[in-house]
């Protein structure tokens, strides 16, 4: 799985939204990017997920580069319950593949 | 609720013990994974079943560790002769095989080793 690289930490006012970038470089054309989060003392939870197009649900969007060695999710109105650390995972779209977290970034909604 | 269910949510062992914790996945999902978190990081992929078939492990995964899933429903993972740097979180996911690859993860086993 390709590397990614995200900031440490982030901090958003509530009700603002809030970009998290990720930088994913050595990507190959099979991975997808997925973004999971964890808030604090629970697991992680499923995000979105993309391939090179921008995806959007009901939780946020995902803006893919076109060159696709970066991407940003987007909380569109972030809230205190969005607090949480955020991960990008580059994976390949194989079913029961492992996801393979780094450090994530660590998002901060202020009131 | 994800759905996935894991006890206990806390276990607080002397050093040497032998512990074991389970996870219920979500009923139709044939995958089930684990991962181990510490403090600061993000989780570690230690092993993973399809059905009761454990098809990959990790590295992380040492000799003490041995983790089963007997009727391909729940799972078990044991840790004997435990160790300080054995302390983490323990987190339980799964998914189906068919449908999405979305993996939903239990809230954990938070492991004090003392």
């Amino acid at each position: 799985d390709a590397k990614t690289t995200q900031p440490t930490s982030m901090d958003c006012a509530e009700g603002r939204a809030a970009n998290l970038p990720c930088n994913h470089s050595t990507i190959s054309g099979n991975e997808y990017v997925y973004w999971y989060r964890q808030i604090h003392s629970q697991g992680p939870q499923y995000i979105i997920h993309g391939l090179k197009n921008n995806e959007t649900n009901e939780m946020a969007s995902l803006i893919i580069t076109e060159d696709r060695k970066s991407s940003t999710l987007i909380l569109p109105h972030a809230t205190l319950r969005d607090t949480a650390v955020y991960y990008c995972i580059v994976r390949l779209q194989t079913s029961g593949s492992r996801l393979t977290f780094g450090e994530g970034t660590q998002l901060t909604v202020n009131p | 609720d994800t759905g996935v269910s894991q006890n206990p949510r806390h276990k607080i062992t002397k050093r040497g013990q032998n512990v074991t914790f389970r996870c219920d996945p979500i009923s139709e999902h044939n995958r089930l994974y684990w991962y181990r978190q510490t403090l600061g990081q993000g989780p570690e992929f230690l092993t993973y079943f399809q059905n009761e078939a454990q098809l990959e492990k990790s590295r992380l995964l040492s000799d003490r560790f041995s983790a089963e899933r007997p009727k391909g429903s729940f799972s078990t993972l044991e840790i004997q002769r435990t160790e300080q740097g054995d302390s983490a979180m323990y987190l339980c996911a799964s998914l189906r095989a068919s449908g999405s690859n979305e993996q939903y993860f239990g809230p954990g086993t938070r492991l004090t080793v003392t």
